[in-house]
């Protein structure tokens, strides 16, 4: 299997559930990123991990929160999300950083009743 | 912050016909990509450029550095080329890349 990939595809949860979102890429880059995507709004990164350290957070709130065990997994976990989280999560890696080509996965649908 | 503006927002034309799809930017940057978002999520990056003109098959994306601009155009539209067009650029102040809010392009046959 080549490419980014991500798991699942859609997701529906309750504001009390907890879960996770992974995205594997199989690329051999060093960078992932986790980008949400709003129903009219640009694309707003997340997080950014660069050789599995944390090299960015764009001041997301702590109910999401970022692990990078390895350089081809990156995984962000959910608890006490609101209605206004619904949104695509979308994974990208690149070779080293921002510089570099990036290359997105298909996206998880989110939806929190 | 550097302020990212994509026109149009919305376009329908008919197959064949040639596309244009602008992006402005108001901060100087080091590069800008373009990207392709289908139905359904999945975005795939169709260039990075910093200067000049680059080609791949129908898609032509060119930069003007000092006017701040750079277009996306398709030549033979064909109804495949129906997506989401976005804009990113690397640069200009911020860490990351800062999107477009994207054109959403129709190609009817």
């Amino acid at each position: 299997e080549t490419g980014v990939t991500q798991t699942p595809r859609h997701l529906v949860m309750g504001m009390t559930n907890k879960k996770s979102l992974k995205c594997e890429q199989h690329l051999g880059h060093n960078a992932m990123y986790w980008y949400k995507q709003s129903a009219k709004k640009p694309l707003e990164l997340m997080f950014v991990y660069s050789l599995e350290e944390r090299v960015e957070n764009n001041s997301v709130p702590s109910r999401f929160s970022p692990e990078c065990p390895n350089s081809s997994h990156l995984f962000l976990h959910l608890h006490t999300l609101q209605p206004e989280d619904s949104a695509l999560y979308l994974c990208a890696s690149s070779q080293r950083g921002v510089g570099d080509t990036q290359y997105f996965g298909p996206g998880t649908r989110l939806t929190v009743l | 912050k550097n302020e990212v503006e994509q026109s149009p927002q919305n376009l329908t034309a008919q197959e064949g016909e040639f596309i244009t799809i602008n992006c402005s930017y108001s901060v100087g940057i080091s590069a800008l990509h373009w990207l392709q978002q289908h139905p359904g999520g999945g975005i795939v990056s169709l260039f990075m450029l910093s200067s000049g003109k680059k080609k791949h098959g129908r898609l032509i994306a060119t930069i003007n550095i000092q006017e701040k601009h750079s277009s996306l155009h398709i030549t033979a539209s064909h109804p495949r080329d129906s997506a989401v067009y976005i804009c990113a650029l690397l640069g200009g102040g911020a860490d990351g890349l800062t999107f477009g809010k994207g054109t959403h392009l129709i190609i009817q046959p």
